[in-house]
């Protein structure tokens, strides 16, 4: 069974600039969940999405990020315009739904950096 | 007081040693807690989860919670240099808040 996959591993752009993220969960996995990880700090929780619908979008830090999951399959994270403190490793992570305990299991992760 | 917290290490242990790290969270974390291994430049790899006070053992690795304290611990028996990586410990229901991890060190 293939896991969680991300694309692309390692995006690199200037400020003021757009990019978008893709993740797809592993298949069957019906909760979504994107984290980030700035560097020096640790993991954190961006948004969950319950297939289709973002459940919860506590930790999204401004508008200029935008999530999607059309069709309840793949999402893609979209940050526009791209400031310097977006830097980061932006992780996926995927779980079944309703089997107890939430264990998400993540994806590689796409390294961010923009100049 | 961060939610969860760990000490960022590193933590050196020679190979066949027992290495055990630790974890302290809030009163805002709850529910289930786990520990993920990250290997530089690879994602985190769920190693276990626990949600009940008490031990759960799964091959060389045990897992302890003590809700009263709000620690959580992960045993690492008969450490082998391939167990030289960070650890994450996360708790929380879907929204899991993460540590800065815990580097380990095993030592040939």
């Amino acid at each position: 069974e293939a896991g969680v996959t991300q694309f692309p591993s390692h995006s690199v752009i200037e400020k003021g600039q757009t990019v978008t993220l893709r993740c797809d969960p592993i298949s069957g996995h019906d909760n979504l969940y994107w984290y980030r990880r700035v560097m020096g700090k640790e993991i954190k929780f961006l948004l969950h999405f319950v297939k289709e619908s973002k459940q919860d979008e506590s930790g999204m830090p401004n508008n200029r990020f935008l999530a999607e999951r059309t069709g309840g399959t793949y999402s893609t994270l979209k940050v526009q315009p791209a400031e310097l403190e977006d830097s980061g490793v932006y992780f996926c992570a995927s779980s079944q739904l309703g089997q107890g305990i939430d264990t998400q299991y993540f994806g590689p992760g796409t390294r961010l950096t923009v100049l | 007081q961060k939610e969860v917290e760990q000490n960022s290490g590193p933590l050196s242990v020679p190979e066949g040693a027992i290495a055990s790290l630790n974890c302290t969270y809030s009163d805002r974390v709850s529910q289930s807690f786990f520990w993920y291994r990250q290997y530089s430049g690879k994602s985190p790899e769920l190693i276990m989860s626990i949600y009940s006070n008490g031990d759960k053992e799964d091959g060389r690795f045990t897992a302890q919670l003590n809700k009263a304290s709000q620690y959580v611990s992960l045993l690492i028996r008969d450490s082998q240099p391939s167990d030289s990586a960070t650890y994450l410990c996360g708790g929380g229901y879907q929204k899991v808040t993460f540590g800065t991890g815990t580097k380990l060190q095993v030592i040939p």
